[in-house]
């Protein structure tokens, strides 16, 4: 158990570029999360995976954030069209439970800054 | 929706003194209440967790939380922090949105322990 993994570690783009975020959680977790952190606030959710299913998805995400997690095991994050308020830590968390006991276990995120 | 209010925002103690960090949530049902923990320099990681029975939980590291159900409060607690307890301290609470269960996070509290 590696814990969860997250790619890159920093991300700085120009306005207007996209990029791309990768989460690889923890083999057996079904459950995967993506949260937003700026600074001096705490998590904030975006969307969470079933397995492959897209179950939830905040207000926060965009028309330009779109995710995805193919086979139900690594997720993707990308965010078209960056703007200076994208620039944030991306957290990926995983999860094994089915109901309320919903431990999540996070990655060191990825902090993006968009220039 | 829920929220999660964690009304210190930044509290600076010595070594040895005696730690409680507020926390408040807002859903009004069957709750489920967790206090994660980031150190400088690496990933969030569960410090404890409520979801039923005793209201008195004890977590790592000699930390306590007390789920007061008529006060919607999870406040944690310990008798006498250390230099190492420095980091910042998140509640959160999974409570029903939709058909799932979505961790929701307060701000955060900022926490310095002077040697």
């Amino acid at each position: 158990d590696t814990g969860v993994s997250q790619n890159p570690r920093h991300k700085i783009t120009k306005r207007g570029q996209n990029v791309t975020f990768r989460c690889d959680p923890i083999s057996e977790h079904n459950r995967l999360y993506w949260y937003r952190q700026t600074l001096g606030q705490g998590p904030e959710f975006l969307t969470y995976f079933q397995n492959e299913a897209q179950l939830e998805k905040s207000r926060l995400l965009s028309d330009r954030f779109s995710a995805e997690r193919p086979k139900g095991s690594f997720s993707t994050l990308e965010i078209q069209r960056t703007e200076q308020g994208d620039s944030a830590m991306y957290l990926c968390a995983s999860s094994s439970s089915t109901g309320v006991d919903e431990k999540l276990f996070f990655g060191s995120g990825t902090q993006l800054s968009v220039l | 929706a829920q929220s999660v209010s964690q009304h210190n925002h930044h509290v600076i103690l010595s070594e040895a003194a005696s730690l409680e960090l507020g926390c408040n949530y807002s859903y009004g049902g069957t709750v489920n209440l967790f206090w994660y923990v980031q150190y400088p320099g690496q990933h969030l990681q569960l410090l404890l967790k409520y979801f039923s029975g005793d209201p008195l939980v004890k977590g790592i590291k000699g930390f306590e939380a007390e789920f007061i159900k008529s006060k919607f409060s999870f406040n944690l607690r310990k008798p006498s922090v250390q230099w190492s307890d420095t980091a910042e301290y998140f509640c959160a609470v999974n409570a029903p949105s939709g058909g799932s269960y979505i961790p929701t996070f307060g701000r955060g509290t900022s926490l310095i322990v002077h040697p």
